[in-house]
């Protein structure tokens, strides 16, 4: 059974460095035809796509973070992490894991199975 | 401010039908697939509707989707107790190279 299951720094000082992973169990990250998409929601709001990423590193990044973040997979582990530098108290909120299914122009692209999710608080 | 619109709120009786919309441009719900999310409180998102109109199994036949043109709708019919919950429409825009999300619409069952 596919599971997604996050972890990391739980509280960031502000302006260091947010890392996550994301730990992929009963599918191969390399598997053809999925990709796998980080997503956050600041407490009290919606929801935001941060990015995804192909197993063969291809990725794209939301516009308003692309400067800032970068997903990674990681082959030997079946998992893919997530950075984000120069972190704020804007950047406090869950973040969760996806796999996504899309093809190549992304005409269909949508997130079927997600992680439980994790809280990041950003605080000196 | 997301790119594709939402109402923030929808309400309705156990057994009536509630719809909820989406708005969006030629950028993206014009040219791509939509898909909706439904959030329960406290829980992570869930997969509700795919490519517009596809129900993953498991997803009651109450729930449906329909695209037409620049917009996209959810129905519920035969609204239940437990489909109180936030609701997400979710597309890819051309312009931005990513994938948006609406505001989200919180269906509250009276």
């Amino acid at each position: 059974q596919l599971q997604l299951q996050e972890s990391g720094s739980g509280l960031v000082r502000p302006s260091q460095t947010l890392s996550l992973t994301c730990a992929v169990s009963g599918v191969s990250i390399t598997t053809g035809g999925y990709t796998w998409t980080w997503i956050r929601q600041p407490p009290g709001k919606g929801l935001e796509w941060i990015g995804l990423i192909y197993h063969s590193g291809t990725a794209y990044y939301n516009p308003s973070l692309k400067s800032r973040v970068t997903i990674s997979p990681d082959r030997s582990k079946n998992q893919f992490s997530l950075n984000l530098t120069s972190v704020t108290a804007a950047d406090t909120a869950v973040y969760y894991c996806a796999r996504s299914i899309g093809n190549d122009y992304q005409d269909f692209y949508y997130m079927d199975v997600w992680g439980k999710g994790t809280t990041v608080t950003v605080s000196s | 401010q997301s790119v594709v619109t939402q109402p923030p709120s929808a309400s309705g009786t156990p057994g009536q039908r509630v719809t909820i919309s989406c708005a969006g441009s030629g950028s993206n719900i014009g040219r791509k697939n939509v898909n909706w999310y439904q959030q329960l409180p406290g829980m992570a998102p869930k997969l509700l509707i795919y490519s517009n109109d596809r129900r993953p199994s498991g997803v009651p036949d109450r729930f449906s989707g329909s695209k037409s043109g620049t917009s996209a709708s959810l129905a519920i019919s035969g609204l239940q107790s437990e489909d109180e919950a936030d609701y997400y429409c979710a597309t890819w825009d051309d312009s931005l190279n990513g994938a948006v999300f609406g505001g989200g619409t919180k269906v509250t069952v009276l």
